[in-house]
């Protein structure tokens, strides 16, 4: 049973417009999420968190949503950027140093 | 940023041999350390729990005789496949948490396995 959830394994978005990347969760325990960017044959690096007790983060070009109630997060990258092209992993956590629970991936592609 | 360097980034080996790669966390100690496994077009797969000091914990399904793993210093991890099959073939990554941290993980660059 997928504890996260990433529904689109792919998404194609023109530079320059906005990119929404979505992930649902189950596990209402989860109070830590994380957004992670993979290139090919790299380990992920991170990119942005949030903690339950916020609703939004932003950090540059970079906003994580979450939404408690709906169990829901995106990440909404503007304006997209060819170098954005990459897949990214959401990932959960409860209570700090736990494994991570990470999504399937959503495959980037920003088309310029 | 925390680095977290895996060696080696690549290897080849002959079926039946053993393969050690090793995660070490540069700048900054990390109590615990984890083990992933990827494979093509699928998530990470958590292996196993490495802490400090003390035996590695395992996910289900993951054989810890034949995935050793050993946590001996605050800096350092290694995840030795023994008796390597082709099967074994995958791109492992080690990920660290900083002591004391809220839970930011620190990813290794990935090692990819063949075997041959």
């Amino acid at each position: 049973d997928q504890q996260v959830k990433q529904n689109s394994p792919s998404l194609s978005v023109q530079e320059g417009r906005i990119s929404i990347l979505n992930c649902d969760y189950t596990n209402s325990m989860f109070d830590y999420f994380l957004w992670y960017k993979k290139y090919p044959a790299e380990g992920p690096t991170f990119l942005i968190s949030i903690s339950s007790i916020k609703d939004k983060n932003e950090d540059g070009r970079f906003t994580v949503f979450l939404n408690k109630s709906a169990k829901h997060l995106s990440l909404h990258i503007v304006p997209s950027q060819p170098g954005d092209s990459a897949v990214y992993f959401c990932a959960a956590s409860h209570s700090g140093n736990t494994p991570l629970v990470f999504g399937k991936g959503t495959r980037l592609s920003v088309i310029a | 940023g925390a680095v977290v360097s895996q060696h080696p980034s690549r290897v080849i080996c002959k079926s039946g041999t053993s393969v050690k790669i090793e995660c070490r966390s540069l700048d900054f100690q990390a109590t615990t350390m984890f083990w992933y496994r990827q494979f093509p077009k699928q998530s990470l797969m958590l292996m196993a729990t490495s802490n400090e000091g003390s035996k590695a914990t395992y996910e289900q399904g993951v054989e810890k005789d034949k995935f050793l793993i050993n946590h001996a210093s605050l800096t350092l991890s290694t995840l030795t496949v023994t008796s390597a099959h082709p099967e074994d073939s995958s791109f492992y990554i080690c990920s660290a948490a900083r002591t004391g941290g809220v839970g930011e993980l620190f990813f290794g660059e990935g090692s990819r396995l063949t075997v041959l």
